[in-house]
């Protein structure tokens, strides 16, 4: 079975810098898609950002980026300038090629003013 | 495009009594997913259709769950009798099959008092 752990329960920044939040993953699959899930205050869940395991290159939406190891089945996300809309949680997920999804158990971020 | 679409958003009911949650995918949609978010145990996986076919069952807590899916716009979940220990937020996510990432819904905040 599949398993996400994300190490951090908690974790707090200073507006405008930069933090990285970690995710570790478990998996015997070669082909697989890992995301980066946000859930405001709201609880509505947003889709941050998405990696193809098959893909080396780091994928990069705006502000936030990965840094996608598949050695060593690591795959963080780093916000830069954070702003304080970026208060949250985030949930690490990886799925396999049959489309289920598993979530880690998610880091409460808050940017501070 | 109006997203995922669930009903109700929150729903107080009385232990022993019936609850339907109601879920309209994105049209053209392939999968839809129900999950459950509890502080315990976080987001798990209840159960999956494929073109309305349902495909994995095996995250469903009993056989108090049960999931239809009559139709490609429409599926319910249905806790019959409802615990206290159901109470949580449940969603529904839909997705193509082309692994772009699912699609949430706001999410049902089930109480069962």
């Amino acid at each position: 079975a599949q398993t996400v752990t994300q190490s951090q329960p908690e974790m707090s920044v200073q507006e405008a810098e930069t933090v990285t939040l970690s995710c570790t993953y478990d998996t015997s699959e070669n082909n697989y898609y890992l995301f980066w899930y946000k859930q405001p205050p709201s609880r509505q869940m947003i889709l941050v950002i998405r990696q193809e395991a098959y893909k080396q290159q780091n994928a990069t939406e705006n502000r936030f980026s990965v840094n996608f190891q598949k050695a060593a089945k690591s795959f963080s996300l780093k916000i830069s300038d954070s702003q304080l809309g970026d208060t949250a949680m985030y949930f690490c997920a990886f799925m396999k090629q049959d489309n289920d999804m598993r979530f880690g158990a998610g880091t409460r971020l808050t940017v501070k003013p | 495009d109006a997203g995922v679409i669930q009903s109700p958003r929150h729903e107080v009911t009385e232990m022993g009594q019936e609850v339907t949650l109601r879920c309209k995918p994105i049209s053209g949609h392939d999968y839809l997913f129900w999950y459950r978010q509890t502080m315990m145990r976080g987001l798990e996986l209840l159960i999956y259709f494929n073109n309305n076919v349902p495909i994995d069952d095996s995250g469903m807590p009993e056989d108090r769950f049960s999931a239809k899916m009559p139709n490609a716009s429409f599926s319910t979940l249905k806790i019959q009798p409802s615990e206290p220990r159901d109470s949580a937020v449940y969603f529904c996510a839909s997705s193509l099959a082309d692994r772009e990432g699912y699609t949430f819904g706001s999410g049902t905040r089930l109480t069962v008092v």
